[in-house]
């Protein structure tokens, strides 16, 4: 079935340091991949995308690449700040109207 | 944009009672919304998928009878968990399918229910 797992946390970086989340995926055909993130008390709000194989999401200094063939979306950024602080998920659509979560990683980033 | 506004954001509720979450479309109207549990180190598991005017479909190993949806108007879903059970304590989540806006989804804030 459809699933995703993610890189458990909780992360705890510096501010200015570089931020990798992994995340991978199983599905059949062809998902659309997601990462959410969640600021404290609010709800979760769409990060970046990327719908096809070899697209890259990116929004607010975030990067995302979908890989075919590692079936991997990691999220990625050069230089985080305490803005940053949230939870992050990875998430993808097999078609339908469902989403499928991984388990979200909290980051935490230090002054 | 789309909002969705989720009350409470916390609740501390006796076992065997019953808390009644609610999920509100503020500025737009929604004929689909979702209800998602986590449960700690696990993923958003989507419980139901309810439709203004008929009944939630809900997903396997999900108890209907007590998890009641119901989705009257075009603007409020509510989650009953009836006869709660520490069991039950988990974070919960809305969500409402919005064409248009964040690329189809708009979440709730969600609900941490704790059961003692």
């Amino acid at each position: 079935g459809d699933s995703v797992t993610q890189m458990e946390g909780p992360v705890t970086l510096s501010e200015e340091a570089f931020l990798t989340i992994n995340c991978t995926y199983t599905a059949t055909g062809y998902p659309s991949l997601f990462w959410y993130v969640q600021y404290p008390g609010e709800g979760l709000q769409l990060l970046l995308k990327a719908t096809k194989a070899d697209d890259k999401g990116s929004n607010k200094g975030f990067e995302a690449t979908y890989r075919k063939e590692t079936t991997s979306f990691h999220l990625e950024k050069g230089s985080v700040q305490v803005s940053d602080s949230a939870v992050y998920f990875c998430a993808l659509r097999p078609g339908a109207n469902n989403l499928f979560f991984g388990t979200g990683t909290r980051l935490t980033v230090i002054p | 944009g789309a909002v969705v506004s989720q009350h409470p954001s916390w609740v501390i509720c006796k076992s065997g009672t019953s808390v009644k979450i609610e999920c509100r479309s503020l500025d737009f109207q929604a004929t689909t919304m979702f209800w998602y549990r986590q449960f700690p180190k696990q993923s958003l598991m989507l419980m139901a998928t309810s439709n203004e005017g008929s009944k939630a479909t809900y997903e396997q190993g999900v108890e209907k009878d007590k998890f009641l949806i119901n989705h009257a108007s075009l603007t409020l879903s509510t989650l009953t968990v009836t006869s709660a059970h520490p069991e039950d304590s988990s974070f919960y989540i809305c969500s409402a399918l919005t064409p248009g806006h964040n690329y189809g989804y708009t979440f709730g804030s969600g609900t941490r229910l704790t059961v003692v």
